[in-house]
């Protein structure tokens, strides 16, 4: 698997629902972001967690993270429709260049109405 | 305060021609990023830059692709004699100088490449 792997691939769900999305890397961190990508557009930062901190919240949005798991969550509680789009995360490295973010393949959430 | 701009967001181009890409980081920021997004994949780093400063320029093809933020004036990608696999997303994003959230990168709409 790749550094910044998402899982699932797809979600659907129903209006209200919540949403976990599942977020997988390989290398230490310093800190893992989460962005949102509505179909053809451009990536809309959501939240960043460090690697000293836990569980970090923004309105209907909970990041976790586990730094000896290496993984974090994004759950979206109370969905809209309006929350349909891709979401990634992206993680830089530690060990090397700071900066340089690797994205996963993002999961898919679909919320119907 | 305006986001990231890019333009133009979308461009067509056939094989062999060159593609110009421009870039204008949120104010207050020097530091321009590019990534790549080909169909169904996330995000790939191509170069970073600061004004007139390449900093790192490790994930951009060694021939054809090339990368400045000049004193003045937008990031320009630019790749010469464009190839069908060049057809992707390209999206340029831009982090502050100092202070509070240098870690974040705020990304522009993109520019959707098509090489026919």
């Amino acid at each position: 698997s790749q550094q910044g792997e998402e899982d699932p691939q797809a979600l659907s769900i129903q209006e209200g629902e919540n949403a976990t999305m599942n977020c997988s890397y390989k290398t230490s961190i310093n800190n893992l972001q989460w962005y949102r990508q509505n179909s053809g557009r451009g990536l809309v930062h959501l939240i960043l967690i460090r690697s000293n901190e836990r569980e970090k919240h923004s309105g209907r949005l909970r990041v976790t993270l586990d730094t000896s798991k290496k993984s974090s969550s994004l759950l979206i509680t109370a969905s809209r429709a309006a929350d349909t789009a891709s979401y990634f995360c992206a993680t830089d490295n530690s060990g090397g260049s700071n900066y340089k973010l690797t994205f996963g393949k993002g999961t898919l959430l679909t919320v119907n109405p | 305060n305006a986001g990231v701009m890019q333009n133009p967001r979308h461009l067509v181009r056939r094989r062999g021609q060159e593609a110009r890409l421009r870039c204008s980081p949120m104010k207050g920021h020097s530091h321009v990023y590019w990534y790549r997004q080909l169909p169904e994949e996330g995000l790939k780093f191509m170069v970073y830059l600061q004004k007139e400063n390449i900093i790192d320029e490790s994930g951009m093809p060694k021939e054809r692709f090339s990368a400045e933020f000049p004193k003045e004036g937008p990031s320009i990608l630019r790749i010469q004699q464009v190839v069908r696999g060049d057809s992707a997303a390209y999206f340029c994003a831009s982090s502050p100088n100092v202070g509070i959230g240098t870690d974040t990168q705020y990304f522009g709409p993109g520019t959707r490449l098509t090489v026919l």
